[in-house]
């Protein structure tokens, strides 16, 4: 595997589930994101982290809870979801917390919440 | 804070034809700037970048110019495909501060044969 991967590709799961996305990162990179991709909206930063250290929280609801065990891996986990949360979420990585570094982006999970 | 503008899509070419997105941005210090593309399916991935004034960024054809006095980095192709349909973003990245990338809204692009 090269780049970056995200597991699953496709989630669709009732509000009252529990799943996690996976993100992982064959780049070396210290520095990793995670954003929500909503149609007719900006892409929103989630949650920044930078050698396993989480260094930003965009005003993310709790519901969603991200977790870094080491630089290559990223999860989110995500439980009690609402109906609009139902988005592509994608994860990236940096070499690390930067000007200058560019992201490499994964495909993305796309989740709908029934 | 910071912030990027872009034009506003779908911007909808012939084959072979000149394409312009421009882009604007507004920042408090000397931002690094950036124009990711993404296709139907997948996610974005940097097209080009240019991280100080006058730099030119290019790849595949496509070219951008870092112009700090009218603060801008239009994205320019000469010819394009159909195969360059897809959705593009301008980024930018402050060299100081919480280094946080700040994006456009995106400019869906569709090129006809």
């Amino acid at each position: 595997e090269t780049g970056v991967t995200q597991t699953p590709r496709h989630l669709v799961m009732g509000m009252t589930n529990k799943k996690s996305l996976k993100c992982e990162q064959h780049l070396g990179h210290n520095a990793m994101y995670w954003y929500k991709q909503s149609a007719k909206k900006p892409l929103e930063l989630m949650f920044v982290y930078n050698f396993k250290e989480q260094t930003e929280n965009n005003s993310v609801p709790s519901r969603f809870s991200p977790e870094c065990p080491n630089s290559s891996h990223l999860f989110l986990h995500l439980h009690t979801l609402q109906p609009e949360d139902s988005a592509l979420y994608l994860c990236a990585s940096s070499p690390r917390r930067g000007a200058g570094n560019e992201q490499y982006f994964g495909p993305g999970t796309r989740l709908t919440v029934t | 804070g910071d912030s990027v503008t872009q034009m506003e899509g779908p911007v909808t070419l012939s084959e072979e034809a000149f394409l312009t997105i421009n882009c604007t941005y507004t920042a408090t210090g000397y931002p690094s700037l950036f124009w990711y593309v993404q296709y139907p399916g997948e996610g974005l991935q940097l097209l080009l970048k240019a991280t100080k004034a006058d730099d030119k960024g290019s790849n595949k054809g496509f070219e951008a110019t870092y112009r700090k006095e009218t603060t801008s980095f239009h994205l320019e192709k000469g010819s394009v495909q159909v195969s360059d349909s897809a959705v593009y973003f301008c980024a930018l990245s402050e060299s100081g501060g919480s280094y946080i990338p700040t994006f456009g809204r995106g400019t869906s692009l569709i090129v006809h044969p």
